[in-house]
């Protein structure tokens, strides 16, 4: 199962920020937090990544709460190629390893 | 373009059959992932391989299996083939395996319809 909560769909205005969040309410402190996107039918598209830190790099910023129980991924000026489904991650750790699991992700609605 | 490149695009087969999808991960990934995103449903995680060997397992069917190769492409089987097996087939890969950090580079799908 994810290890995390997101809202199941969300809208924003062409132009403006999209904020979106993530509950990972028991993550450890070594697990790092991923977003990936997935536009329409295509391939998974990974956004960003970070452990306690805020990060940011060409595509959006990622601001993590101090007890890193939950996280924010900002798209600073959304467009409509932004509309898709964001999958916030934290990895599951089995007895082979690390696994990435998607849960149902936040389906954004970016509005002309 | 993420580098990981599957085939066939766009598979339509029959009830009963078996079908092989390909995966040829980027240059230097040595771990290979697949998934499976039936119609309005999530990505499900099946099977990943690293170097050769199976590396962790997922909800993957038993008529299904996978196999990785020394040139590291992989190959996901799927037999004996089921209306509900319709769906989109993910391949990622990665550099390393195992570890907390590292994205996933994702390929374009493969769309299987079984008739």
């Amino acid at each position: 199962d994810a290890k995390t909560t997101q809202p199941p769909s969300m809208d924003c205005a062409e132009g403006r920020a999209a904020n979106l969040p993530c509950n990972h309410s028991t993550i450890s402190g070594n697990e790092y937090v991923y977003w990936y996107r997935q536009i329409h039918s295509q391939g998974p598209q990974y956004i960003i990544h970070g452990l306690k830190n805020n990060e940011t790099n060409e595509m959006a910023s990622l601001i993590i709460t101090e007890d890193r129980k939950s996280s924010t991924l900002i798209l600073p000026h959304a467009t409509l190629r932004d509309t898709a489904v964001y999958y916030c991650i934290v990895r599951v750790e089995d007895t082979g390893g690390f696994k990435t699991i998607f849960g149902a992700g936040t389906r954004l609605f970016v509005k002309a | 373009d993420s580098g990981v490149t599957q085939t066939p695009k766009h598979l339509i087969t029959a009830t009963g059959q078996r079908v092989t999808l390909r995966c040829s991960p980027r240059s230097g990934d040595l771990s290979v992932y697949w998934y499976q995103q039936s119609l309005d449903q999530g990505l499900q995680f099946l099977i990943q391989y690293y170097n050769g060997e199976e590396r962790a397992k997922g909800n993957i069917l038993e008529r299904f299996s996978a196999q990785q190769f020394p040139d590291l492409h992989s190959e996901l089987n799927l037999s004996s083939l089921e209306l509900g097996d319709s769906a989109l087939y993910f391949c990622a890969s990665s550099v390393v395996p195992d570890t907390n950090t590292g994205e996933l580079f994702f390929g374009e799908g493969s769309r299987l319809t079984v008739l």
